[in-house]
């Protein structure tokens, strides 16, 4: 696609409940990163996979958190038994792999946990 | 203490002035020095990044990168209401891209 696509784009839940958020990124992009932004924030790093291996998942903050990308291409980031502390933007970014780690940002999928 | 410094501000400019976004950094090992530019509700998007110390212009920025000091800074010119947004630094080492806390950046009319 043009761009890095992420869905669902909002996404509010009951305490305790799994949600799942997917990535599309930029066709043909072989590394593609999972990144949380809490409101006042920075970015922090969660997962980095480079076609479907994670070689790097030192961000992930609880065994909660899990995510997997398949064919290369499309992936689910999962947070299960959620916990309000959760609450955040989730952004994936896709990159070409070219050394110099420029890395294009989809929208976001702004998670609320109630 | 973080691996990169960034005063969140807010920066409050005249239309028109010249303003000056800045951090700091501890670690040596980083290569390669990212602008990203977010605006409300949407994804940081790329403005420019450079490999070495010295500086790169591109239309109304200027990035500056002085690495014996672990300092970069981003200039905009003749900056404009449109440049209100939050403006975040990043830097490599390997596959990691760690990033600062963004400056937010609001420039009157």
């Amino acid at each position: 696609g043009a761009g890095v696509s992420q869905s669902p784009s909002n996404k509010v839940t009951e305490k305790g409940k799994d949600v799942e958020l997917r990535c599309d990124p930029i066709s043909g992009h072989t590394a593609l990163y999972w990144y949380r932004q809490s409101l006042g924030q920075g970015l922090e790093f969660l997962i980095y996979f480079q076609g479907n291996s994670a070689p790097d998942k030192s961000g992930l903050p609880s065994d909660r958190f899990s995510a997997e990308r398949t064919g290369g291409s499309v992936s689910t980031l999962t947070i299960q038994r959620t916990q309000q502390e959760d609450s955040a933007v989730y952004l994936c970014a896709s990159s070409s792999d070219s050394g110099a780690n420029v890395l294009t940002f989809g929208a976001g999928s702004r998670l609320t946990v109630l | 203490q973080k691996e990169v410094e960034q005063d969140p501000g807010p920066l409050s400019v005249p239309e028109g002035a010249i303003v000056s976004l800045n951090c700091t950094y501890s670690n040596s090992a980083f290569q390669y020095f990212m602008w990203y530019r977010q605006y409300s509700r949407k994804g940081p998007e790329l403005l420019m990044y450079t490999y070495s110390s010295g500086n790169k212009e591109d239309g109304r920025f200027t990035a500056q990168v002085d690495k014996s000091s672990k300092y970069i800074s981003l200039f905009i010119r003749d900056s404009q209401p449109s440049d209100s947004a939050t403006y975040l630094c990043a830097m490599s080492r390997g596959n990691k891209l760690v990033f600062g806390a963004g400056t937010i950046l609001r420039v009157k009319s």
